[in-house]
């Protein structure tokens, strides 16, 4: 069965540092979000991508996240300059269309120092 | 603003039992509403997805619920065996929220040998 892939599992970054998340969703997929979870805390959704643009962004999604599709399969999550509140797991997730479910990553874990 | 709420937030039952995790919303006006399980470490794997115009859906053992007007969905699991220990999770997709998901914090489910 296809499934969302993210790469890497596990980033270590410092503060102040940029690091790139990386996704490939469902080929058939039409439809791209991540979200985060803080470690203890809920699922928080952050952004929202349909036909190479930007659908929805959350508060969270300030000025230092940008996303992209760079080419026909992946699907990124920058973070320009991290701080020490952004680790968290991000998830990247996909779907074939509205009102059929949501695919999920395995996620990754990313640890600012 | 949509508020999600589980109950419990943890549950152990001996194996063989059947169960029953409650999920409540505070605004009716949904699109859907989705359970998913989480493993440790894991990602988040859909396992049903109920329609706003839809009162069940069954998937093997999993059955879940939608009571709309009350704001209440449950999720059913019948003949619980150790496999099925795992964080649930449900989220409701609000209608206008141009799809993104509103999460409960989970019922961590423990099933004993």
């Amino acid at each position: 069965e296809p499934e969302v892939t993210q790469t890497p599992s596990h980033q270590v970054t410092q503060m102040g540092q940029e690091v790139i998340l990386r996704c490939v969703p469902i080929s058939n997929h039409l439809y791209f979000y991540w979200y985060r979870q803080i470690l203890g805390q809920k699922v928080e959704f952050l952004v929202s991508f349909y036909n190479n643009e930007i659908s929805e962004k959350s508060e969270i999604f300030d000025d230092q996240f940008s996303v992209e599709r760079p080419d026909g399969s992946n699907f990124t999550l920058k973070i320009r300059s991290t701080k020490l509140e952004d680790s968290a797991m991000y998830f990247c997730a996909s779907r074939r269309a509205v009102n059929s479910p949501l695919h999920f990553g395995n996620g990754t874990r990313l640890t600012v120092t | 603003k949509q508020e999600v709420t589980q109950i419990p937030a943890a549950l152990s039952v001996p194996e063989g039992e059947n169960l029953v995790l409650n999920c409540s919303f505070t605004d009716s006006a949904i699109y859907n509403l989705q359970w998913f399980r989480q493993d440790p470490g894991k990602g988040l794997t859909s396992l049903l997805l109920i329609q706003s115009s839809q009162r069940e859906q069954t998937s093997g053992r999993l059955n879940a619920s939608l009571d709309k007007s009350s704001g209440r969905s449950t999720l059913y699991i019948a003949a619980s065996q150790p496999g099925d220990s795992a964080t649930y999770l449900c989220a409701v997709e609000n209608l206008g929220s141009n799809y993104q998901l509103i999460w409960g914090a989970g019922t961590k489910l423990i099933i004993k040998p």
